[in-house]
């Protein structure tokens, strides 16, 4: 069964530095998100892309952050100065079906 | 943006006996999806059923079946028979069929525990 990969597992990071998660989303699929979850909280959305471009972003979807799809399997999210809220479990999603990646937990120290 | 609630931050079940979870939501939208997704330990995010809104008919999945209850803009999912494995966290979320986004709004999560 088709399902969506994402590496690393996790990741460990000090505050202000750069880090790409990769998703590899569905074959076919044609809509991607990234969602954000934090320790005890919601899941919440952050950014949908669709046709090699941004189609809705959320308000947590600042300038530091920005999405990529730089060839045709990949899909990367990409913080470029971590702070210590961004520490949580980010899920990559792609649609028809929103089939939802194990998730990348990322701890910034 | 829609709002999607879950009353219910934990709930507790027998083994083998039967649990239901609410979710209420908040659209003027005639048109969408709803969705129970089950989160264990692990934190990967399951999909357990989906209803689309223009169905009268319950959607159910083996153990797992909804109430849905367009009019009261109310998604119940009840687990039957419930199992230890069923123990997880339980998101509630709700996808609009307007447009090309079909991003998720998700619920706040109702804990199950199943006692053995």
């Amino acid at each position: 069964e088709p399902e969506v990969t994402q590496t690393p597992s996790h990741q460990v990071t000090q505050m202000g530095q750069e880090v790409i998660l990769r998703c590899v989303p569905i074959s076919n699929h044609l809509y991607f998100y990234w969602y954000r979850q934090i320790l005890g909280q919601k899941v919440e959305f952050l950014v949908s892309f669709y046709n090699n471009e941004i189609s809705e972003k959320s308000e947590i979807f600042d300038d530091q952050f920005s999405v990529e799809r730089p060839d045709g399997s990949n899909f990367t999210l990409k913080i470029r100065s971590t702070k210590l809220e961004d520490s949580a479990m980010y899920f990559c999603a792609s649609s028809p079906g929103q089939f939802f990646g194990p998730g990348t937990r990322l701890t910034v120290l | 943006a829609q709002t999607v609630t879950q009353s219910q931050p934990e709930m507790s079940v027998q083994e083998a006996e039967t649990v239901t979870l609410s979710c209420t939501y908040d659209t003027s939208e005639s048109d969408y999806y709803l969705f129970w997704y089950k989160q264990p330990p692990s934190r990967q995010m399951i999909l357990v059923i989906r209803q689309e809104a223009y169905k009268q008919q319950n959607a159910t999945e083996n153990r797992f079946s909804v109430n849905f209850q367009k009019a009261a803009k109310s998604f119940s999912l009840k687990i039957s028979d419930s199992q230890l494995g069923d123990a997880a966290m339980y998101f509630c979320a709700y996808r609009s069929d307007f447009g090309e986004n079909y991003k998720l709004s998700f619920g706040a999560g109702t804990t199950v525990t199943v006692r053995a």
